[in-house]
């Protein structure tokens, strides 16, 4: 059973770059796409991007100009990089497998406040 | 974008009584080359990640409680709890992945009366 573990800084201050990684366990990288997913308080689910293990890529448009992903296929690890981040950046940020037999991570929770 | 509209935004439901969630897409997420509904539905119960419960709009995950079905085709689909349970009190998302970018409902809150 695949599981993901994520890990980032929680505490940003505005114009610097959120920076989040994702580990997978137990489970193949390679024939997926793996996605960033992220929740303001209260608020509904938005779709940042995905990242296969070749390090193909397709990000949300609101976000492009500000996103990077890429892929670690050895360590089975995905990363996901936000700079020039403001108070709307606000949300707890999601890795996740979104095929059949979704998987997700725990969440990490990043404030961006001076 | 495809803009997925989820109703209502919160539905109080007794227990053991059918709860019924609306999902309309501005769009088809009917895939024509295989036939199949690119729409899932997910459960996020507070302070949790979201889990899958349906995929190809009607096709339940495993180990999802036979209570939960999906249904629909095209722009229109509906999920149903067939009796609801006190584990079931979550927010319920549906969610396109016909094309990119991939997008979510707005979500319904389903609580108990």
């Amino acid at each position: 059973q695949v599981q993901l573990r994520q890990w980032g800084a929680g505490l940003l201050k505005p114009s610097e770059t959120l920076s989040l990684t994702c580990a997978v366990q137990g489970g193949s990288f390679s024939g997926f796409y793996w996605s960033w997913i992220r929740q303001p308080p209260g608020k509904g689910l938005e779709w940042i991007g995905e990242i296969n293990h070749s390090g193909y890529t397709k990000y949300n448009p609101s976000l492009k100009s500000r996103v990077t992903m890429s892929v670690d296929t050895s360590e089975k690890q995905f990363s996901l990089r936000l700079k020039s981040v403001t108070a709307a950046d606000t949300a707890v940020y999601y890795c996740a497998r979104l095929s059949s037999s979704s998987t997700w991570g725990q969440g990490t929770l990043v404030i961006v406040s001076s | 974008d495809i803009v997925m509209t989820q109703s209502p935004d919160s539905l109080p439901v007794s227990l053991g009584e059918r709860a019924t969630i609306n999902c309309t897409s501005s769009q088809s997420v009917l895939y024509s080359s295989n036939n199949k509904n690119h729409l899932a539905w997910y459960q996020q119960k507070s302070g949790q990640p979201p889990t899958l419960l349906i995929y190809w709009g009607s096709t339940r995950e495993s180990g999802v409680p036979d209570r939960f079905s999906g249904s629909g085709s095209g722009t229109d689909f509906t999920l149903t709890i067939s009796s609801l349970q006190a584990e079931d009190v979550a927010v319920y998302y549906c969610h396109q992945y016909y094309n990119y970018p991939l997008t979510f409902g707005g979500g319904t809150k389903v609580e108990i009366k």
